[in-house]
């Protein structure tokens, strides 16, 4: 099972409707990401914090809305979704602030539908 | 930037058979590289990372990749293939985003062991 726990697994929301996605570890891992997957593709990176504090955001459009409240906390607000949004949403940690020699820890996700 | 490439969509092997899956990279510099495995409905397990050292790596279920300087290539590989290591495997490198370090992934290559 991973250390990595997302919540909630499923969820189906519309257009016009405000959620939240929620990420947590207990590893005191320092970095957390999320990244985007298409069915059969590979994950594509949207946010990385470091050390609580938000690093990249890789031209993410502002309908998505990250947000690390504490260290082993990570939480992404969708507000005015997109159908085309609808994707498995992953969370990762890593144990150095965005360090190079570890390997990321996956959550298993969370399958996002936009109706 | 770095990148990686699987240049297999798909692998078929037979059940006792080895199996390899195939990855390239191009780098500046000295590489980072991973392999990851995706269950279905599942977050990205790792497997094994290169780093330096051994050019043989041996990582979890079994799974060995050998890294090949010259050939620029990190295949994953396995002796003795099982019906339950069907998935979908990921190599992944260690790239520099504004400062920071992210993973960029392959496309991925879904391997089907028969029985």
């Amino acid at each position: 099972d991973t250390e990595v726990t997302q919540t909630p697994k499923h969820l189906v929301m519309g257009m016009t409707n405000k959620k939240s996605l929620k990420c947590e570890q207990h590893m005191g891992h320092r970095a957390m990401y999320w990244y985007k997957q298409k069915a059969k593709k590979p994950p594509e990176l949207m946010f990385v914090y470091s050390y609580e504090k938000l690093s990249i955001n890789e031209s993410v459009p502002s309908r998505f809305s990250p947000e690390c409240p504490n260290s082993s906390l990570l939480n992404l607000h969708l507000h005015a979704l997109q159908p085309e949004d609808s994707a498995l949403y992953l969370c990762a940690s890593s144990p150095e602030g965005a360090g190079y020699n570890s390997p990321l820890h996956f959550g298993n996700g969370t399958r996002l539908t936009v109706t | 930037a770095q990148s990686v490439a699987q240049p297999e969509d798909q692998v078929n092997v037979a059940e006792g058979n080895p199996l390899t899956v195939k990855c390239t990279y191009s780098v500046s510099g000295n590489p980072y590289l991973f392999w990851y495995v995706q269950y279905p409905n599942r977050g990205l397990q790792f497997l094994l990372k290169y780093i330096t050292g051994d050019n043989l790596v041996k990582g979890s279920y079994g799974f060995e990749a050998e890294f090949n300087k010259s050939q620029t290539s990190f295949h994953l590989k396995k002796p003795s293939a099982l019906v339950s290591d069907s998935a979908l495997y990921f190599c992944a490198v260690r790239d520099f985003n504004s400062g920071y370090s992210t993973l960029t992934f392959g496309k991925g290559t879904m391997l089907l062991v028969s029985p």
